[in-house]
């Protein structure tokens, strides 16, 4: 079946731009995540959603960065007025459950959004 | 908070045997996965320890051990394409986020 998808995959803007990245989950999985990574690191958590739920917002680096996930499926992640610091690969992922304790709660991740600041 | 470490860059042969391990210090905890990751790719999710001991999956075992703060990814039989990035997370308190270590780098070598 189709995995997590992620637009657009690329994206070069001018510092002070705002953007908007996209993330659509596996179909029928409740949570989605996005995390930001740095070349040569892990991913870093920024914020996550249940259905439409944001329940913890506490990895976002500042109020310039904003999730929403409206209807409980798709979800944009914001980054008003940009800056060169923002440059990173932004990463959503998506799992079926949050608290099985089990491996449904396994997240899989999309190819994410490479964004460059200019 | 949580502090995950793994070594940053492992060499192996193939065909032959490799452990990567990963140390976790965690404020609470709930699960630890391995991640594979290959350039320019993806994550893409290797194996799942909730509870002490061994999981097997083909040549990929992964142990935990929680009273340590311990867990390896055990890889057999390598092969070239097996070279990528393997990822450490760990599941702590509440929510299901998860914290990543850093990353060990593997070469497989002819």
């Amino acid at each position: 079946g189709a995995g997590v998808s992620q637009s657009p995959r690329y994206k070069v803007t001018k510092r002070g731009q705002d953007v908007a990245l996209r993330c659509d989950p596996i179909s029928g999985h409740v949570s989605l995540y996005w995390y930001r990574q740095a070349l040569g690191q892990g991913p870093e958590f920024l914020t996550y959603f249940n259905y439409e739920a944001q329940q913890d917002k506490s990895g976002l680096p500042n109020d310039r960065f904003s999730a929403e996930r409206p209807e409980g499926s798709i979800s944009t992640l914001t980054i008003q007025r940009t800056e060169q610091r923002d440059s990173a690969m932004y990463r959503c992922a998506s799992s079926l459950a949050w608290a099985s304790g089990g491996v449904t709660d396994t997240q899989y991740f999309g190819p994410g959004t490479r964004l460059t600041v200019l | 908070g949580q502090n995950i470490d793994q070594p940053t860059e492992m060499t192996a042969t193939e065909g032959a045997i490799v452990q990567i391990n990963c140390t976790y210090q965690t404020s609470g905890f709930n699960g630890l996965f391995w991640y594979q990751q290959h350039a320019g790719e993806a994550p893409t999710f290797l194996s799942y320890n909730v509870l002490d001991g061994l999981e097997e999956k083909g040549r990929f075992s992964s142990f935990l051990s929680r009273s340590k703060g311990y867990s390896y990814l055990l890889l057999k039989e390598l092969q070239m394409k097996d070279s990528a990035s393997y990822l450490c997370a760990v599941r702590g308190g509440a929510g299901n986020m998860l914290t990543f270590g850093g990353g060990t780098r593997l070469m497989v070598k002819p």
